[in-house]
């Protein structure tokens, strides 16, 4: 089974910032990764889809980047709401595997 | 707008049975895959189980192989999950999840697009 390591696993910044979250992939995925965002008490909500592809009323602050197995997610500028945990997930081979996340919070 | 309701969570004895069920609603529920991911407390993801579209292929973690059952009517819109020989690690919020892409092959039916809200299935004696 494919392993997906986040880092870091938890980060704390400032309302503004510009935040980067790592994903790696035990083995060459391609661009299949994916990215989630989880508020307190709340389902996931896919934002990122095949490595960089925002999806549908995601705000453009989002951002992913990178194939095969390192990936990079960014927020370009950290807003309030946005305090959540995140989540890659690889559906190059089965069974499909979710990072163990990494939690923002504002500084 | 898409809907995704799950019921049927509750207090277990290990070895004990139960059922989840999830009710869809705006999107064509017979052209999408249907998946389970459940999250235990305080931790991260796990998918459980994907049922295609026309329920002809059925796939499952190794954690509940044997135990779970995935299944659906389209007819009625809705997705189930039958839990058997549940176990304290089984103790989790279960979440359907609708499959991104219509009428799906292989691992493109893997990315999860809409989730209900979660259910809790906690399993102690």
């Amino acid at each position: 089974d494919i392993q997906m390591t986040q880092s870091p696993s938890s980060l704390s910044a400032s309302v503004g910032d510009r935040v980067t979250i790592t994903c790696q992939a035990s083995q060459d995925i391609s661009n299949y990764l994916n990215w989630y965002q989880q508020k307190p008490g709340k389902a996931p909500k896919l934002l990122i889809y095949d490595a960089s592809n925002l999806e549908t009323g995601v705000p453009s602050r989002f951002s992913g980047s990178g194939s095969g197995t390192d990936f990079t997610f960014t927020i370009s500028s950290l807003q309030p709401e946005d305090i959540a945990t995140y989540y890659c997930q690889q559906y190059d081979n089965l069974p499909p595997a979710f990072g163990q996340g990494t939690k923002l919070e504002i500084k | 707008q898409v809907q995704l309701v799950e019921s049927g969570g509750g207090v277990v004895q290990p070895g004990g049975s139960l059922r989840l069920s999830c009710a869809a609603s705006g999107f064509t529920f017979s052209s999408y895959g249907m998946h389970w991911v459940r999250q235990a407390p305080g931790k991260g993801l796990e998918w459980v189980a994907f049922i295609r579209y026309d329920g002809s292929n059925k796939y499952y973690a190794d954690s509940v192989k044997g135990r779970f059952t995935i299944s659906r009517d389209n007819s009625k819109n809705t997705l189930y999950l039958q839990m058997n020989s549940l176990r304290a690690e089984d103790t989790a919020v279960y979440y359907c999840a609708k499959g991104s892409i219509g009428y799906c092959s292989s691992t493109s039916c893997y990315v999860f697009d809409y989730w209900g809200q979660g259910t809790l299935v906690t399993v102690s004696s």
